[in-house]
Order: structure tokens, then sequence, then C-alpha cells
């Protein structure tokens, strides 16, 4: 099987504009996650989706928005950006939405100007 | 202080040493995660602990849950195993399911 899959895998962007990421999960897996990693902050949760609803929401300001298709690939948007916001976002899937081993995809470096 | 504290930040080993690496959380959880992140950023999920042991190949994880602690042990470490490793935690009891909290890594470096 295919595993996660990511793209961008890089992008570079200036401050105030927005950005899209995209997440093909492993087939046949309905749980995908999105975490942000920064050297300051580590790991973060952002959001998590099972089956095109959103299950578990992170600590961040609503700029920070996802969503989830019916063939489980899922989304995630950053308005206007901030310097801040750039980090590593990563997400990962699994079959079921928790108790379950969790894929991790190669990450979208995102970096505002 | 932070809900999933890990120690040692830093540790670098000798290869063939046993290697043992700490968690310890502060919140109800329903499931604690071992994570390795090798350089350039991949994270494979190692294990997934509700209680007691597991166990694959060189590595061995551990939690105590009433002592909120786990631990993963890697024997007759190589080169290889130089990563970030990191305990997250599931947040929840039961059946209640919430976010993941993340620790801050150790960075395990394996001399030949």
């Amino acid at each position: 099987k295919a595993g996660v899959t990511q793209t961008p895998r890089y992008l570079i962007k200036t401050r105030g504009q927005q950005v899209t990421l995209s997440c093909s999960p492993i087939s046949g897996h309905r749980s995908v996650s999105w975490y942000q990693q920064t050297p300051g902050q580590g790991l973060q949760f952002l959001f998590e989706y099972f089956s095109e609803t959103q299950r578990n929401k992170g600590n961040f300001p609503g700029r920070f928005s996802g969503r989830q298709f019916s063939n489980s690939r899922s989304e995630m948007n950053v308005s206007t950006l901030e310097l801040g916001d750039s980090a590593l976002y990563l997400c990962a899937s699994s079959f079921q939405l928790t108790g379950e081993t969790q894929y991790f995809g190669p990450g979208t470096r995102l970096l505002v100007l | 202080k932070n809900e999933v504290e890990q120690s040692p930040q830093n540790l670098t080993a000798q290869e063939g040493e046993f290697i043992t690496i700490n968690c310890s959380y502060s919140v109800g959880i329903s499931a604690l995660h071992w994570l390795q992140q090798h350089p350039g950023g991949g994270i494979v999920s190692l294990f997934m602990l509700s209680s007691g042991k597991k166990k694959h190949g060189r590595l061995i994880a551990t939690i105590n849950i009433q002592e909120k602690h786990s631990s993963l042990h890697i024997t007759a470490s190589h080169p290889r195993d130089s990563a970030v490793y990191i305990c997250a935690v599931r947040l929840g009891y039961g059946g209640s399911q919430g976010n993941l909290i993340f620790g801050k890594g150790t960075k395990l470096s394996v001399k030949p």
C-alpha cells in the first residue's frame, strides 16, 4: 500500500497570505490528524477528522481550519499567515479514530516571510 | 509545568549499550504513544500502549498507569537508532478520547 502523502512538500509564503495543505491517507484509513512542529514548541496537535467530521481540535486560533472529504483525503488551511506559522506540518492517518497506530506523512515545510 | 515530561533531553550512548528513555505525564490518558523521528523529519510510530508492556525487536515499551510513567528501552543500541524519540499521550478516560499531547522529545545519538 502507498503511504501517507502530503502536498506540497515545501512552500514559501508571505505574511497575510493564505495557504492550503493537502493530505492523502493510506487507502482504507478513515481518520486523519494534523500536527504542527516547530523548534520552539515541538509537536502540537491541530485537529483530527474521522468520516468527514472534526472529532478533536487543538488549541490553535481560528485562522487554522481543516476539512475531510468523502474519500478521506484532508486539507488544512491557514489564513492571514504570520511569521510564527513557519513550521513543519504533518498529517497522520489510521483506520479507526483512536486506539490505533498512526502512520505519518513526510510533512509540508512552510516558510512564511 | 508541561503535562508530558521526557527525560533525558539528550542522550549519547556507545554502540551496544542498553538505553532507557522516560516519559511522565500528569493528566488522565486513554493511551500513550512512542514515536521516532529521524533527521529530515519523518516520523514513525513505534508503540501504542494503554497498559503493560510491548516488545518489537530490540525495542521495549512499558507503562505504569498508576504512577503515570512510561519507559522506552533499546537493547544492543546501534548507530541507526540515532533519532529523536517522542512520547505522546491521548487525553481521556475510558471510552472518551481526546487530543494528543506531546513531550519535547529525547535526542539520542549512538556512537559506533
